[in-house]
């Protein structure tokens, strides 16, 4: 009864490495999608996919790709970190049918230096 | 595009005792959901109660319920007899009925605190 699984929970990068954030969900939800949490700012959708091979752009896409080759997993990477993606980032999963609710990861606490 | 409001960044209620916390919306869709979310200090993202669009009945889970007045857009979730693991931050969302492709749209979120 895993649900989402986020890796890691807590990173610190220096600008301009690069990193993969893990997202994995044992559920068979079609729909996956990253947000970003900042303070005061709610949670603003980055990538969002509707199933393996078909990825979109959320609100604010820039300085992150993803990928979804399977149904379970849909990675999210940072190409050239900066101190403007310090931020707490949720992976969130759902069946693709609207009247569900989401089911989201842990978080990962992401502070660029 | 949609939006989510949330007007209170903060609230506080005695324990035991009865919180509303307020959210309009504002959107041109007839067909959508709406979602109440809880933040504890783990942050964990928790499903509180949700609400379809087209139903006139106001959800219900346990202590929490909704006010929902779909002509004046709002969606309001008011907390029975709180208690002290009520305390969070409180997110009210909108999803689209279009097949829910266009992922959550987020207010910016209401602290709760619980006096004890």
């Amino acid at each position: 009864n895993a649900g989402v699984t986020q890796t890691p929970k807590f990173q610190v990068l220096k600008t301009g490495q690069s990193m993969t954030l893990q997202c994995a969900q044992d559920m068979n939800h079609e729909y996956m999608s990253w947000y970003r949490q900042d303070p005061g700012m709610g949670l603003r959708l980055i990538h969002y996919s509707v199933g393996a091979g078909i990825t979109d752009q959320g609100e604010v896409p820039n300085g992150y790709n993803v990928s979804r080759s399977t149904t379970e997993d849909f990675p999210l990477r940072l190409l050239s970190a900066a101190p403007s993606q310090t931020s707490v980032y949720f992976c969130a999963s759902s069946y693709l049918t609207a009247n569900y609710g989401y089911t989201f990861g842990s978080g990962t606490r992401l502070t660029v230096v | 595009a949609q939006t989510v409001t949330q007007s209170q960044p903060e609230m506080s209620v005695q324990e035991a005792e009865t919180v509303t916390l307020s959210c309009t919306y504002d959107t041109s869709e007839s067909d959508y959901y709406l979602f109440w979310y809880k933040q504890p200090p783990s942050r964990q993202m928790i499903l509180v109660i949700r609400q379809e669009a087209y139903k006139q009945q106001n959800a219900t889970e346990n202590r929490f319920s909704v006010n929902f007045q779909k002509a004046a857009k709002s969606f309001s979730l008011k907390i029975s007899d709180s208690q002290l693991g009520d305390a969070a931050m409180y997110f009210c969302a909108y999803r689209s009925g279009g097949g829910g492709a266009d992922g959550l749209t987020f207010g910016k979120g209401t602290h709760l605190i619980i006096q004890p």
